[in-house]
């Protein structure tokens, strides 16, 4: 059965270096999404992505991130200067269409971003 | 506003006991209900969706638009079903999801 895949599967930085997490979607799927899980908080949504655009993000997602479909397979989420509240499980999703017309997502194993 | 509230961080029962993880929402439209497991060190699943009315490892859960429900039950928890459950909801087509706070199931034995 077909998987997202991340890498890397955790990923240690200084205070203001740049990261960039990426993500590789389910192949026919259409929609991307990451989400942000801080340690014991819930899973918070962060920016969805389709046809090569934003489609809606959250007011998480400041002038610090974004997003980018750089070929056909990898879906990369960057950080430009990481602040220590940015360590979180990052997780990558993708949807498509089924049958049933519901858009349910398919989650990676997440990234885990350690910020020193 | 989308808005999934699950009101029991902990949930804990025996082996065999019947088990309730409750979820309610909040959303103006029709939305699309979900469960999401997430066992030990292992990536978020689907479990259930409320649109196709599985039963999947004998969990089920039914949407009450009455009572903004989409609770989570199985008649006879086992050992395994210990994890965290997540309660999401998709307002639009492919739109974001949701999540509850989680609860943490724990079976013993």
């Amino acid at each position: 059965e077909p998987e997202v895949t991340q890498t890397p599967s955790h990923q240690v930085t200084q205070m203001g270096q740049e990261v960039i997490l990426r993500c590789v979607p389910i192949s026919n799927h259409l929609y991307f999404y990451w989400y942000r899980q801080i340690l014991g908080q819930k899973v918070e949504f962060l920016v969805s992505f389709y046809n090569n655009e934003i489609s809606e993000k959250s007011e998480i997602f400041d002038d610090q991130f974004s997003v980018e479909r750089p070929d056909g397979s990898n879906f990369t989420l960057k950080i430009r200067s990481t602040k220590l509240e940015d360590s979180a499980m990052y997780f990558c999703a993708s949807s498509g269409t089924s049958g049933s017309g519901a858009y349910e997502q398919y989650f990676g194993p997440g990234t885990r971003l350690t910020v020193t | 506003a989308q808005r999934v509230t699950q009101p029991e961080k902990l949930l804990s029962v025996f082996k065999g006991a019947p088990v309730e993880l409750k979820c309610n929402y909040s959303y103006s439209g029709s939305p699309e209900l979900f469960w999401y497991v997430q066992y030990s060190r292992q990536r978020l699943q689907l479990l259930l969706r409320h649109i196709s009315r599985e039963s999947i490892k004998g969990f089920t859960a039914d949407l009450n638009k009455g009572e903004t429900s989409f609770h989570l039950k199985k008649p006879f928890a086992q050992e395994e079903d210990s994890a965290m459950y997540y309660c999401a909801l998709s307002g639009t087509n492919a739109g974001k999801s949701t999540f509850g706070d989680g609860t943490t199931l724990t079976v013993k034995p």
